[in-house]
């Protein structure tokens, strides 16, 4: 069975701290796809990043990044200087191979104080 | 832009009545779509996988005859919600997987239902 924790609820920054999102997984396949989605009070899901389980270079994508840890089945979200902008509740997903079932994590509302 | 579009973005309807949300895949043909449902404050729980010309597949839980799913095509599925009630009110969305090799996978914006 697939399970996503996201073991953080709610966070609170100050605008211009970093800040890192965890995510911890389980699953028994060995090919699998991990995500990250964004969904801001406006409710639509903003899709953020897609890794699959053979690749564990870590990415960066602007004030964004990620990190894929197979060793502790992490894939944890950074976010460098957040902004207000970037308050919303954050998803972490977990996919088998074939895309057969998206599991999604609980979710952590991140919110940035101005 | 989007390449999955689902209307509407919200609906307000009457208790007993029928709601239909469409999921349109815009750039590529959907093998299957999956339908999610997202109580406040919650995570997106799935409700039913839908193939192309097949019955669709319900979770545990989920009644069949209350939510109706039609995958008639490969660039849209509907949901319906039959004769609504205020339980019902909630964040519907959906996803769409295709591609050469089913490599792709995206999300709907969501539809919010509200039952009164």
């Amino acid at each position: 069975a697939q399970k996503v924790t996201q073991a953080q609820t709610e966070i609170s920054v100050v605008e211009k701290e970093d800040v890192t999102l965890d995510c911890v997984y389980e699953t028994r396949d060995t090919t699998y796809y991990l995500f990250w989605y964004k969904q801001p009070p406006s409710g639509e899901l903003v899709f953020l990043i897609r890794r699959n389980s053979f690749d564990e270079q870590n990415e960066i994508s602007g004030r964004y990044s990620w990190n894929f840890q197979k060793s502790t089945s992490s894939f944890n979200f950074t976010i460098t200087a957040s902004q207000v902008v970037d308050s919303a509740v954050y998803f972490c997903a977990l996919s088998d191979g074939g895309y057969q079932k998206v599991t999604f994590g609980t979710g952590t509302k991140l919110q940035v104080i101005p | 832009g989007a390449v999955v579009s689902q209307h509407p973005s919200w609906v307000i309807c009457k208790s007993g009545t029928s709601v239909k949300i469409e999921c349109r895949s815009l750039d590529f043909q959907a093998t299957t779509m999956f339908w999610y449902r997202q109580f406040p404050k919650q995570s997106l729980m799935l409700m039913a996988t839908s193939n192309e010309g097949s019955k669709a597949t319900y979770e545990q839980g989920v009644e069949k005859d209350k939510f109706l799913i039609n995958h008639a095509s490969l660039t849209l599925s509907t949901l319906t919600v039959t004769s609504a009630h205020p339980e019902d009110s909630s964040f519907y969305i959906c996803s769409a997987r295709g591609g050469a090799t089913n490599e792709k996978l995206f999300f709907g914006s969501g539809t919010q239902l509200s039952v009164l």
